[in-house]
């Protein structure tokens, strides 16, 4: 079973909003993980978007805007991305990433938004 | 301004060592924190973290992969190295190096080189 696991699509309306999962793997508490999210729009780079670990522990990249923000759902060990607002431009692949145990990275399996 | 580019072959036959070599600008790797990552991404997959240098020469490794990458870094030359052995179709990916600071997010990355393993 994979460190994190994401779901391969998600689909939203315009100026809906879109909620991105990305579940540890049984065993690993979330809690005390700062869980990173990556955009990558099809044929460009990954680009950082956030991480959160507690409200008092997250960040924002830079120039991304406020309408994506990062949560936690601690009954379903999973970090959360949340687009409100979404965009066209929105559409792209969402990883989500953690430094695992302070010893290795580990990305998720990526979730390919489409909104239409 | 940071800038990182990968360099390497875009070939490799099966079962031979893959040597790429990223250089930077903008950062150097003998600064405390600095970090140097190894991340690579078959067409059409996700991505995949391979290994990351620090700048106290700390090393880690994906342990998917550790018996097979070493990563090196040369600080007079802003370059970091990475060997793959044993290399495999299923290996064929854009590999790209990236830059952190301490146990943080990839801030920035170099624009990749595909590398296809194919007899």
């Amino acid at each position: 079973q994979p460190v994190l696991t994401q779901p391969t699509s998600l689909s939203a309306s315009p100026g809906a909003s879109a909620r991105f999962t990305c579940t540890l793997r049984s065993g690993i508490n979330v809690g005390p993980y700062r869980i990173y999210w990556y955009q990558q729009k099809p044929g460009s780079l990954p680009r950082y978007l956030l991480r959160y670990k507690s409200d008092s522990d997250k960040h924002q990249g830079s120039g991304v805007p406020s309408r994506f923000s990062g949560s936690k759902d601690a009954s379903t060990n999973a970090g959360l991305l949340l687009i409100s607002g979404l965009q066209s431009e929105d559409e792209a692949d969402y990883y989500c990433a953690l430094w695992y145990s302070s010893t290795y990275w580990v990305f998720g399996g990526g979730t390919k938004l489409t909104v239409l | 301004q940071i800038t990182l580019k990968e360099s390497g072959p875009t070939l490799v036959k099966p079962t031979q060592t893959l040597t790429l070599t990223c250089t930077f600008s903008g950062f150097s790797l003998s600064t405390s924190g600095v970090g140097v990552s190894w991340i690579r991404q078959p067409p059409g997959k996700a991505l995949e973290w391979l290994a990351l240098i620090y700048w106290n020469d700390d090393k880690h490794y994906s342990p998917s992969l550790k018996t097979r990458l070493t990563i090196t870094k040369d600080t007079s030359k802003n370059q970091v190295v990475l060997t793959m052995t044993n290399m495999d179709p299923v290996d064929t990916a854009t590999y790209y190096c990236a830059h952190s600071a301490w146990e943080d997010y990839f801030d920035y990355w170099g624009q990749g080189t595909l590398v296809t393993v194919s007899s």
